[in-house]
Order: structure tokens, then sequence, then C-alpha cells
């Protein structure tokens, strides 16, 4: 089974510190995403990247950046943590061709930025 | 600009019951893809069904089903003979092949014993 695995379950930070995210697939997926989950809002992509070091921005990118130094391994950065990125974050991956699309998730990190 | 609605924030079903879960999506696109994903409580989310837009054949997967109006841009989730274990989040969302996969706000389901 494909599995996507993300470090931190729950986090709490507070207000300016630096914070990363970490996701690991183990699929040789070449695609990696990740989705910011808020009620009422559904999920919206921050970045997504389709290879090693390359990345493309999503609809809400302003305040993270990502890196992808190995194929298996996504990370997402919040530069300086504000109150307004308290959010669920979920990582997820593909394959590049896929022509089922299917997305695989990670079972999400909930972060908190007092 | 592509965007997809679901109209029902929460929905309740009788254990056994049937239930449908709504979606309406707009799009320019003449061929895409359109997924329900499944989040039940804590864990993570997976893929329920999924409709290719050249296909006129609706998609079933055993008690999920799905009513594909092309035209009108409805995509519908039915779920007969609800469990308990079908209690969670549903999205649905679309992607016209750039990555950029949209989803819906999602639609809380409970199902009642």
């Amino acid at each position: 089974d494909v599995k996507v695995t993300q470090s931190s379950r729950y986090l709490v930070k507070r207000t300016g510190e630096k914070v990363f995210l970490e996701c690991v697939q183990d699929m040789d997926h070449e695609n990696m995403f990740w989705y910011r989950q808020d009620p009422g809002l559904g999920l919206r992509l921050i970045y997504f990247s389709y290879d090693v070091k390359m990345k493309e921005k999503g609809d809400i990118p302003e305040g993270y950046s990502v890196s992808r130094e190995k194929k298996e391994r996504f990370s997402l950065i919040l530069e300086s943590a504000s109150t307004n990125q308290t959010s669920m974050y979920l990582c997820a991956s593909s394959y590049m061709s896929s022509n089922t699309g299917e997305l695989f998730f990670g079972e999400g990190s909930r972060l908190t930025v007092l | 600009a592509q965007t997809v609605t679901q109209s029902q924030p929460e929905m309740s079903v009788q254990e056994a019951e049937t239930v449908t879960l709504s979606c309406t999506y707009d799009t320019s696109e003449s061929d895409y893809y359109l997924f329900w994903y499944k989040q039940p409580p804590s864990r993570q989310m997976i893929l329920v069904i999924r409709q290719e837009a050249y296909k006129q054949q609706n998609a079933t997967e055993n008690r999920f089903s799905v009513n594909f109006q092309k035209a009108a841009k409805s995509f519908s989730l039915k779920i007969s003979d609800s469990q308990l274990g079908d209690a969670a989040m549903y999205f649905c969302a679309h992607d016209s092949g750039t990555y950029k996969y949209i989803f819906g706000t999602g639609t809380r389901l409970k199902v009642l014993a």
C-alpha cells in the first residue's frame, strides 16, 4: 500500500517561530502536494512539486515555502509563523503519468500558532 | 475559473438507508476527472470513487455510485446500505490534468444507528 507519512500530527508554535512540516512517501511518486484544510473552505493548494527541486505555487503560497531535495520527501516551511496559519496541513502524492489522477494523502498535521 | 460547490455542509442518514451527496462544478475543459474523497475522523483522506468526463457510464464501487450529469455539471455521490463506518467528511474534487485539483468545501455525513 502507498504510505504518505507526515512527521508531526500535532504542533503548537509561537508567533514568529520557524516551522517545518515534513512529508515522506514510499511509492516513488513524482508529484507531491501541500494543502491547507480549514472548516468551510475545503482544501486549498499551497505548493506542489512534480520533480526533485521543482516547485510551483498553488492558490495560497503567501507565507509559505517548500523544499524537495529528494524524490520521497517534501517539506513545508513557515518562515515566521502567524496566528492565521493555524490550520490542518495535508500532504499528498501521486504518479506523474497516472491516468487515474488519484491523490494519496497523509494523516495531516494540525498546527496551532499562539 | 474552475470551481467545485458542495451545498450540503452536513447530512444524516439512518444505518442501512441510502443517502445522496451533491456536488456541482464549473469548468471550461472538455476532458477532466471528478472524484469523491472520504476523510474519516482523525484519519487520512482516501479516494472513494472517480469519474472520467469522457465516459458516459456512471462509475460504481460496491455501495458507492455516482450520478454524473456532464451538461448540468453535476456529480452526486450515492451511498447505499449506509454503514457506521461511512461517517466522515466527503469532498468532491475536479482535476483537468494540471495537478491543481479543485476541492469542494466538504459534506459531513453522520450515520445514525
